[in-house]
């Protein structure tokens, strides 16, 4: 798989449940980044965390990062249909000149 | 709260001709970027800039693309001549200084070339 990969590709719940992303990269890092990006529009930063941190929240996010795994996932608690976006996962990768390496994305779609 | 903006939001141009995007990064920021998403597919890295030079820039960044900091505020892409598979959109961002500072992104600029 390629620095990156989200999954699921698509994932579709109904308002109020919970919605886990996950994504799996490849190189080691400096940090990764999710963002969010509603249909042909720009991208949204939602949270930033560090090779050594764990584990952040902000608001109804929570993101945790296993770099021996190398994965993180992101999950949206209480989603709102305003939650529906596509999700993706940017990796700066040690090293690096903190170019972001983006994945696939997930297209998260809450019912009402 | 400060954000990045880019102009146009949309731009319609006939192949072999030149454009120029402008982005216009959050003002204490130092670090800039330009990224292109061709539809469907996943936002790749065009190129990075600092200190008033390319500090990195991808395969994707050839001969016919130029970034330039004309001055205390913009930050411009311009490719010399378009092709087809130009057609994308293009996202400028800029970061804070310092190391492990998030990257803003601006909202796009929708580039159609026919």
């Amino acid at each position: 798989s390629q620095q990156g990969e989200e999954d699921p590709q698509a994932l579709s719940i109904q308002e109020g449940e919970n919605a886990t992303m996950n994504c799996s990269y490849k190189t080691s890092i400096n940090n990764l980044q999710w963002y969010r990006q509603n249909s042909g529009r720009g991208l949204v930063h939602l949270i930033l965390i560090r090779s050594n941190e764990r584990e952040k929240h902000s608001g109804r996010l929570r993101v945790t990062l296993d770099t021996s795994k190398k994965s993180s996932s992101l999950l949206i608690t209480a989603s709102r249909a305003a939650d529906t976006a596509s999700y993706f996962c940017a990796t700066d990768a040690a090293g690096g000149n903190e170019k972001l390496t983006f994945g696939t994305g997930t297209r998260l779609t809450i019912i009402p | 709260e400060p954000e990045v903006t880019q102009t146009p939001s949309h731009q319609v141009t006939q192949m072999g001709q030149e454009v120029i995007l402008r982005c216009v990064p959050i003002s204490n920021h130092l670090y800039f970027y330009w990224y292109r998403q061709i539809l469907g597919q996943k936002v790749e890295f065009l190129v990075s800039f600092y200190n008033n030079e390319i500090s990195e820039k991808s395969e994707i960044f050839d001969d016919q693309f130029s970034v330039e900091r004309p001055d205390g505020s913009n930050f411009t892409l311009k490719i010399r001549s378009t092709k087809l598979e130009d057609s994308a959109m293009y996202f400028c961002a800029s970061r804070g200084t310092g190391w492990n500072y998030e990257q803003y992104f601006g909202p796009g600029t929708r580039l159609t070339v026919t």
